[in-house]
């Protein structure tokens, strides 16, 4: 049963749009939210995250929201460019354990 | 991330082979973990690592097991392949110290024939 649940599953932006990812999560012992960014053929990298005390954290394009008493995350990319389209995975932290979102897959059109 | 390194990057091999991945780090890191991940369900954590003499089941561990050599390796065997197990597989490392980042290698790819 995936503890972090993320959509859209895909989603296809225009450059200098904006796409957003959303998560949402159940367990309340959760205390850190990051999100990973992926290209093909590599492993996840570390984007942004954010702990539970913050409702935004903004970091260049990138956007979190967070709020904890909807326990719903999302992640906003603002002015896509094509450099962007990559899979976005949502994560949660408990004990040092992160569970991941199924992943969205951003498609920035030229 | 070069830090941390997986050999090997592409393997097939047939349904009841046992099969070794490996995973080498140059961060220093205690905590070592390994994930599969397929289309659709993200990264699912298969075992980790707090330390060389610390081995924790995650979510996925049936038909899996490890084994860290030291503090930098962190191996990850399948002992009898089935088809099901084709997957991406990820070795990721963090510092206990640091903010839970988790720093992961550039995968492998197992197919089971």
């Amino acid at each position: 049963q995936q503890q972090v649940k993320q959509s859209p599953q895909s989603l296809i932006v225009q450059k200098g749009g904006i796409s957003i990812i959303n998560c949402a999560y159940e367990n309340t012992a959760f205390d850190y939210f990051p999100w990973y960014q992926q290209f093909p053929g590599k492993g996840p990298a570390l984007l942004i995250a954010i702990r539970p005390d913050v409702s935004e954290k903004k970091e260049g394009r990138f956007t979190i929201s967070f709020n904890k008493s909807a326990k719903q995350f999302s992640l906003h990319i603002m002015d896509s460019q094509p450099g962007d389209s990559a899979t976005y995975f949502c994560a949660a932290n408990n004990d040092y354990k992160l569970s991941f979102g199924a992943g969205t897959t951003v498609t920035v059109r030229a | 991330d070069a830090d941390v390194t997986q050999t090997p990057r592409n393997r097939i091999t047939k349904t009841g082979k046992r099969i070794m991945l490996e995973c080498s780090q140059t961060k220093g890191h205690d905590r070592m973990y390994w994930y599969r991940q397929d289309p659709g369900l993200g990264l699912r954590l298969i075992y980790y690592s707090f330390d060389v003499k610390d081995i924790n089941k995650g979510e996925i561990s049936d038909g899996y097991s490890v084994s860290r050599q030291a503090q930098a390796k962190f191996s990850l065997s399948l002992e009898s392949a089935i088809p099901n197990q084709t997957a991406l597989y990820f070795c990721a490392t963090s510092d206990p110290r640091g903010t839970g980042e988790q720093y992961f290698g550039p995968g492998t790819r197992l197919t089971v024939t």
